[in-house]
């Protein structure tokens, strides 16, 4: 499986926009981006995946480049609850999730 | 729908003593997955079973970690002697067989604090 690459921390104000970048640039056509995040003391949790299209849901919206070595996790208004360690995964064939340090996102009032 | 859950959520032992944690995954999740939490990393994959059969173990210390699922339903890991270097959040996970092919969402569980002295 790919591996990933994410900055290790990132502030927001509340209310704004969060964009987490994501950099997979040895990803292979059949693997997808999957971005989890983690709020202290809690487990994981799932937000959103995409292969080559740009994907929206309730919580997130995820956008790929058009090569696919990057990816771009948007929270479109970001609040104090948002704050967590979000992990951008690459997974394949294997079905197997492998997480690496993540993005510490701390959103400020 | 209740969500994973798993006891106890603290634990604290002195090295080369025994435990034991316990996880209850969904309610017709086939899949469960534990996963060792190291302070500052990731989770890390220790064992994934479907129903009650090991699917990939490749990363569980064998010479000290078991884990069983009997009945295909709740799951047991156990650290037996346990070392320093064990100290960690265990992490339980479930996921359906339909979610795994389609999206690998998994479910996770609060975690089990474990502190080794």
């Amino acid at each position: 499986d790919a591996k990933t690459t994410q900055p290790p921390s990132m502030d927001c104000a509340e209310g704004r926009a969060a964009n987490l970048p994501c950099n997979h640039s040895t990803i292979s056509g059949n693997e997808y981006v999957y971005w989890y995040r983690q709020i202290h003391s809690q487990g994981p949790q799932y937000i959103i995946h995409g292969l080559k299209n740009n994907e929206t849901n309730e919580m997130a919206s995820l956008i790929i480049t058009e090569d696919r070595k990057s990816s771009t996790l948007i929270l479109p208004h970001a609040t104090l609850r948002d704050t967590a360690v979000y992990y951008c995964i690459v997974k394949g064939a294997t079905n197997k999730l492998i997480f690496g340090t993540g993005t510490l996102l701390a959103v400020q009032p | 729908e209740a969500g994973v859950a798993q006891s106890p959520r603290y634990k604290i032992i002195e090295k080369r003593q025994s435990v034991a944690f316990w996880c209850n995954p969904i309610s017709g999740h086939a899949t469960l997955y534990w996963y060792q939490q190291i302070l500052g990393q990731g989770p890390k994959l220790l064992i994934q079973f479907q129903n009650n059969g090991v699917v990939d173990d490749s990363q569980l210390p064998k010479d000290r970690f078991s884990a069983e699922r009997l009945k295909g339903v709740d799951s047991t890991l156990k650290i037996q002697p346990a070392k320093l270097e064990d100290s960690a959040v265990y992490l339980c996970a479930s996921s359906s067989l339909r979610w795994a092919l389609v999206q690998n969402e998994q479910f996770f569980g609060p975690g089990t604090r474990l502190t080794v002295l």
